[in-house]
């Protein structure tokens, strides 16, 4: 079993959709998670910080649900520009040592 | 990036050629991490160095690889006798001043690394 684990999609969606990606990691004792985003042969980087109490951040909204191991992230009124491979990461060691997902590609249609 | 630097960003080898490819983490920063990533796949831990010490190698083939951060210089992801499989994106990233605090971690740009 992967220890992160995402549908890697894609996901096509028209403009101004809500998607919503799904995550599960298999180490309890798992500290810290994040989603980043990763573009066409370019660097992953970071969207956003996940907490227990969820976040948000303009369209995007994270949850964490640490019983079930499961992360989440939501994209409200989707743009053309979120089109992207979106990578649910996660961190169980105090080194910063990253654990990614496989990616789920998103892609946002006029 | 946050000044993470990479290069070569792109790089040919020949099978059983040796490819070499260097990170400088941003200035002041001691720490650095190589990641892999193969064609279709997410990211893949290597290793986690400091200046002149591996801190966790866990992620790293047991033949053929090898990482260094010199205590000057960048520090080098060394492959040697390159096979297809090698084929890959190699991302190196740097913690933020003081090392890692739960936030994130800065990548660079990549290196591509094709053999042919």
């Amino acid at each position: 079993r992967k220890e992160v684990e995402q549908d890697p999609g894609p996901f096509n969606v028209p403009e101004g959709a809500t998607v919503a990606f799904n995550c599960t990691y298999s180490n309890s004792a798992s500290q810290s998670f994040f989603w980043y985003r990763q573009d066409c042969r370019k660097e992953p980087k970071l969207l956003m910080s996940v907490y227990s109490s969820g976040n948000e951040d303009g369209r995007f909204t994270a949850q964490l649900n640490r019983a079930s191991q499961y992360i989440s992230l939501l994209i409200r009124d989707s743009k053309l520009s979120d089109s992207a491979t979106y990578l649910c990461v996660v961190s169980s060691s105090n080194t910063g040592k990253l654990i990614f997902g496989q990616g789920t590609t998103l892609q946002v249609k006029p | 990036n946050a000044g993470v630097m990479q290069n070569p960003r792109h790089l040919v080898r020949r099978r059983g050629q040796e490819a070499r490819l260097r990170c400088s983490p941003m200035k002041g920063h001691s720490h650095v991490y190589w990641y892999r990533q193969l064609p279709e796949e997410g990211l893949k831990f290597m290793v986690y160095l400091q200046k002149e010490n591996i801190i966790d190698e866990s992620g790293m083939p047991k033949e053929r690889f090898s990482a260094e951060f010199p205590k000057e210089g960048p520090s080098i992801l060394r492959i040697q006798q390159v096979v297809r499989g090698d084929s890959a994106a190699y991302f190196c990233a740097s913690p933020p001043a003081g090392g890692f605090s739960g936030n994130t971690i800065y990548f660079g740009e990549g290196s591509w690394l094709t053999v042919v």
